[in-house]
Order: C-alpha cells, then sequence, then structure tokens
C-alpha cells in the first residue's frame, strides 16, 4: 500500500505567487516525521523542511511552510513568493518506526514545479 | 559543513561488469544511507550504517549487491555482476543522529548497457 501520496505530477505557477504542494500519507504509527526536499535537474536531494507528528505548531523554513493537518493526514507545502530558481522536483517523505536508529524514509513519487516569468 | 560527496557521479558499464561507488558523508554524521532512485520515482531505501556498523539493509539489496564503511568514515556501495535493471541514480545521505534530517549528495548515476 502506498504510504506517501503526492497527487499533483505537475504544476505550474507565475513567478511571485504562492504555491502549495499537496501530500497526503498513510501510518498507523502515532509517531512519526514528515519531510519535504527538492531535486533540481542536478540531482541532489535538499532537505526543505521538517514536521514531527508531535508538533503542536507548523514548521516553517523562510519562504517554505508545511501545512500539517494531522486528522487529515496531510502535511502540504507551502511556498510563499516563489522564485524562477524553485523549479525542480519536490518530493514528500515519511519517516516512520525506527529499526536500530535508521531513518527509513518512504518518499512519494514527487511533483515536477515550473515558476514561470 | 562541505556535504556529502559522491564519486563518480556518472558511470557507465556493460552488463556483467562490477562497479563501485564511494560517499564522503558530512564529517560529524555518524549515520550513513544508500538510495536507490530509478527515473520518475522518489528514492528507495537501501541500507543504514551507523558509524561502521551495518545495521538495516532493504530486501531491494540483493547479494550482488554490497556495502561497507570500513571506519565509520566513508562508504562504498559495489554491485557485481550488473544488469540492466541496476540503472538508476545511487544516492547516499547522512544524519548526525536518529532524527536529524538527512542530507544527500548530489548521486552517483549508473548506466548498465
Amino acid at each position: 500500500a502506498q504510504k506517501i501520496t503526492q497527487t499533483q505530477p505537475g504544476m505550474f505557477v507565475q513567478e511571485k505567487e504562492a504555491v502549495t504542494l499537496d501530500c497526503t500519507y498513510d501510518t498507523s504509527d502515532q509517531s512519526y516525521g514528515l519531510f519535504w526536499y527538492k531535486q533540481p535537474s542536478s540531482g541532489e536531494m535538499i532537505f526543505l523542511i521538517y514536521q514531527g507528528s508531535y508538533d503542536e505548531q507548523n514548521a516553517t523554513e523562510g519562504r517554505y511552510s508545511l501545512n500539517f493537518q494531522k486528522a487529515r493526514k496531510s502535511a502540504n507545502l507551502v511556498i510563499s513568493a516563489s522564485q524562477l530558481g524553485d523549479s525542480a522536483m519536490y518530493f514528500c517523505a515519511m519517516r516512520e518506526d525506527l529499526i536500530q536508529g535508521a531513518q527509513k524514509l518512504v518518499f512519494g513519487q514527487g511533483t515536477r514545479l515550473t515558476i514561470n516569468p | 559543513d562541505t556535504g556529502v560527496s559522491q564519486d563518480p557521479r556518472h558511470k557507465i558499464t556493460k552488463r556483467g561488469q562490477n562497479v563501485t561507488f564511494r560517499c564522503d558523508p558530512i564529517s560529524e554524521h555518524n549515520r550513513l544511507y544508500w538510495y536507490r532512485q530509478t527515473l520518475g520515482q522518489g528514492p528507495e531505501f537501501l541500507t543504514y550504517f551507523q558509524n561502521e556498523a551495518q545495521l538495516e539493509k532493504s530486501r531491494l539489496l540483493s547479494d550482488r549487491f554490497s556495502a561497507e564503511r570500513p571506519k565509520g568514515s566513508f562508504s562504498t556501495l559495489e554491485i557485481q555482476r550488473t544488469e540492466q535493471g541496476d540503472s538508476a541514480m545511487y544516492l547516499c545521505a547522512s544524519s548526525r543522529d536518529s532524527y536529524s534530517p538527512l542530507h544527500f549528495g548530489n548521486g552517483t548515476r549508473l548506466t548498465v548497457t
């Protein structure tokens, strides 16, 4: 069963607009973590933002914020004031049980974001 | 913080050959991970080291794959008798502890012809 679902294969947004990338997850664990990563065409996975399941406040990092709705099992990424350099693949990922301390992240299929000038 | 470094960036090999990739994690990170990413998919977990100990392996890691981290610093991933299905991006990541975010390298793109 797929544990991370990103329903938007591609998104096109005008520069300076805000954009929301959707992510829903499925887990029976009480303790888990949710991550967003950006992957430009160079291939590197760049960590953007993290939300723990027990965190009461939505995570924010600069222009990135995570809209965490626990009851709906959603963890959408919001990018404010988009820039041309934001064009990339964006992956949502979840960390479940730590087995021997391993962070085995499960990734979604990604959303390709294109920012138009 | 120099980031996670992987070498080579690209590797083209013929089916049946052996290949080895190297990963140098961020220096103070004792957790090291290998992930594999095929075209159009998100990365999938392969294996995990805490210092020099390999503590977790995915079922994706067949017996043709072996990973080492001999001194708890850099790691190598070797694939023996490569198959076309091994073509993928191999990503290395490291973290300071079990709860800090994973920092990924640029990856090694393997093409098996």
